[in-house]
């Protein structure tokens, strides 16, 4: 079972609609969870952290945490074509050391159309 | 706040030559510092970590004695590529974490990536 699990996409939205990413994980003990944008040619960009179950809403997104069904989402709200991007989910690495690590996910690959 | 810089943002070698890239967290200490590696069209791959004047720590099938990373301050780490081939051509990311007061432990933050290109 792979560690953390994005569909790859590609998700496409029409522009002002909602994207809705969703990620799964495999350690229960992880307490991080994260959601990056990448840019094509571009290196990540942290866009929401969240560490507690619920919703946490910061201007046009929304993470969900579910730490029982192992489940982290990002909502995008009125998408922009500038949305356009990959989202990696990243969780924080329990197990084997190196507990500071973060593993990725393969990322899902959002297109908002005009 | 939480920037990172990397330098030099690309770069072109010859085959068998070492190449430096410097990454420096401006306005924050890094407890740790990490080195990635992407392929195009692939994830990112976790190489090392570093923490400040330990040695690396290097993934699973990451070559020590080719990729030798130094982090001498809080706020510098560097990655050698020694004798550099057209197989090591990527998009080279390092990112930084550390203790910001108000971050979470883990929160890593990405410089800009260099790309490095071997003919």
């Amino acid at each position: 079972q792979k560690e953390v699990e994005q569909n790859s996409g590609p998700l496409s939205v029409p522009e002002g609609a909602i994207a809705s990413l969703n990620c799964t994980y495999s350690d229960r003990g992880s307490q991080s969870f994260f959601w990056y944008r990448q840019y094509s040619g571009k290196s990540p960009e942290l866009i929401m952290s969240i560490y507690s179950n619920g919703d946490k809403e910061d201007g046009r997104f929304t993470a969900q945490l579910n730490k029982a069904s192992q489940y982290v989402s990002l909502l995008i709200r009125d998408s922009q074509p500038s949305d356009s991007a990959t989202y990696l989910c990243a969780v924080n690495k329990v197990y084997g050391g190196s507990q500071g690590n973060l593993i990725f996910g393969k990322g899902t690959k959002l297109s908002v159309k005009p | 706040g939480a920037v990172v810089s990397q330098h030099p943002s690309w770069v072109i070698c010859k085959s068998g030559t070492s190449v430096k890239i410097e990454c420096r967290s401006l306005d924050f200490q890094a407890t740790t510092m990490f080195w990635y590696r992407q392929f195009p069209k692939q994830s990112l791959m976790l190489m090392a970590t570093s923490n400040e004047g330990s040695k690396a720590t290097y993934e699973q099938g990451v070559e020590k004695d080719k990729f030798l990373i130094n982090h001498a301050s809080l706020t510098l780490s560097t990655l050698t590529v020694t004798s550099a081939h057209p197989e090591d051509s990527s998009f080279y990311i390092c990112s930084a974490s550390g203790g910001r007061a108000g971050w979470a432990y883990n929160e890593q933050f990405f410089g800009p990536g260099t790309r490095l290109t071997v003919l």
